[in-house]
């Protein structure tokens, strides 16, 4: 059974800094690992989907890589801003329909 | 592109109450989701209709809740009688049938409450 799981549960960092948030697998028989944005009192936007082919995806100030054999993704931000304040998760898609989401990271960028 | 279109955005009711939840997924997307999220269990899968018919519907907690998607346009998240653990977010999510490697897209929830 696919578990995700994402670390830190929070975290708040000062403005420009560069952060990674980690999100790992137990199951590496993945399709695509996929990493969303959650805003408060929103629904989930998609940042950045890694199939499994590949090693990482890059959109703008954020880059997402993805190594299987280790069961493990990074989402990393260069020079964080205010407006990056949000819950990140990512969601594993195990082939099927089954997409297994972990329980986010909550990211507080100070100004 | 609308987006997923979710209705109401918020349900607050008393135990007992019947509640529909509606949703419109993005034109052309044949994969339909249903999500519940709460703040102790994350986000959970409900249901899954794929051409309007349901693949699986083995998250779907209890016989009290009940989906339908009669059209490709439409489908409804349906609690009877609704109790206060059914308190949650409730998401609906589309996506193109037949590319696994596109993503899902999500409406902005039904926030329910049951009192």
């Amino acid at each position: 059974k696919q578990e995700v799981t994402q670390i830190p549960a929070a975290l708040s960092v000062p403005e420009g800094e560069n952060l990674v948030l980690n999100c790992s697998f137990t199951d590496s028989a993945i399709y695509n690992l996929q990493w969303f944005r959650q805003d408060p009192g929103k629904g989930l936007t998609s940042l950045l989907l890694i199939q499994s082919s590949q090693r990482e995806q890059t959109s703008g100030r954020l880059n997402a890589s993805l190594d299987k054999s280790s069961g493990r993704s990074t989402l990393y931000i260069a020079a964080s801003q205010p407006g990056d304040s949000a819950t990140y998760l990512c969601a594993a898609h195990t082939g099927g329909f089954k997409t297994i989401f972990g329980a986010g990271t909550r990211l507080f960028v100070k100004a | 592109d609308a987006g997923v279109i979710q209705s109401p955005r918020h349900e607050v009711t008393e135990m007992g109450q019947e509640v529909t939840l509606r949703c419109k997924p993005i034109s052309g997307h044949n994969s339909l989701f249903w999500y519940r999220q709460t703040m102790m269990r994350g986000l959970e899968l409900l249901i899954y209709f794929n051409n309007n018919v349901p693949i699986d519907d083995s998250g779907m907690p209890e016989d009290r809740f009940s989906a339908k998607m009669p059209n490709a346009s439409f489908s409804t998240l349906k609690i009877q009688p609704s109790e206060p653990r059914d308190s949650a977010v409730y998401f609906c999510a589309s996506r193109r049938t037949g590319d696994y490697n596109q993503p899902q897209h999500f409406g902005d929830g039904t926030r329910l409450s049951i009192l």
